[in-house]
């Protein structure tokens, strides 16, 4: 079945501490995103990538940073620098690199992170 | 800048009544409009979509949303509600010339009762 997954389901960091999240799909898609979702706050658009080793910073950028190595995968790294890392995050993907933006965005089913 | 608004936070109705949950953008041109539906811990799936042509589209689950330009609205609808709606309701927004980006609204998060 093709989708999108995002392991661990849990993650929990200590304080200073670079935490990885993985996101991979199976959907041949060209864009994949990641959003962090805080209660009441909606969905924030941390990076997204419309191809291979490019990327660009989304509004809430600061303290994370990606890599698009493989086009089925797209890890986000919580930094150190993030100073309030706790929230549920949500990757995803859309078919086009020419129409991110335009075309719907299919979502894995989240990570939550939290802070020790 | 581009937003989207979702007026009411929390909704509760009973099983079997009829449902709007409403959606405002501020966009000038004509945007892609989304409802997206997401059950607690997981993540969205995506109930319907507008992008040109009838302005009344029909969704999954016996959803519907319809586009009023002259409101700038994308109200979501359905006539009666079944308990395993309950859920949290995300409305959003696309075009290229947002830099391509989609923006969320901050959720209606709707009970059920019986």
């Amino acid at each position: 079945d093709g989708g999108i997954t995002q392991s661990p389901k849990y993650l929990f960091r200590k304080e200073g501490q670079n935490v990885t999240l993985s996101c991979e799909q199976n959907l041949n898609h060209d864009a994949m995103y990641w959003y962090r979702q805080d209660p009441g706050q909606g969905l924030r658009l941390i990076y997204y990538s419309q191809i291979v080793n490019d990327f660009q910073k989304g509004d809430i950028a600061e303290g994370y940073s990606v890599s698009r190595e493989k086009k089925e995968s797209f890890p986000l790294t919580v930094t150190s620098a993030q100073k309030n890392p706790t929230a549920f995050y949500l990757c995803a993907s859309s078919i086009d690199r020419d129409r991110v933006g335009e075309e719907t965005q299919y979502f894995g089913p989240g990570t939550r992170l939290l802070v020790l | 800048a581009q937003s989207v608004t979702q007026p009411d936070i929390h909704i509760t109705v009973s099983e079997g009544a009829s449902l709007e949950l409403r959606c405002n953008y501020s966009y000038g041109a004509t945007p892609y409009l989304f409802w997206y539906v997401q059950s607690p811990g997981q993540g969205l799936q995506l109930l319907l979509k507008y992008f040109s042509g009838d302005t009344l589209v029909q969704g999954i689950k016996g959803f519907e949303a319809e586009f009023k330009r002259s409101q700038s609205s994308f109200n979501l609808r359905k006539p009666s509600v079944h308990w395993s709606d309950a859920a949290e309701y995300f409305c959003a927004v696309g075009a290229p010339e947002t830099g391509n980006q989609f923006y969320f609204g901050t959720g209606t998060s709707l009970t059920v009762i019986p």
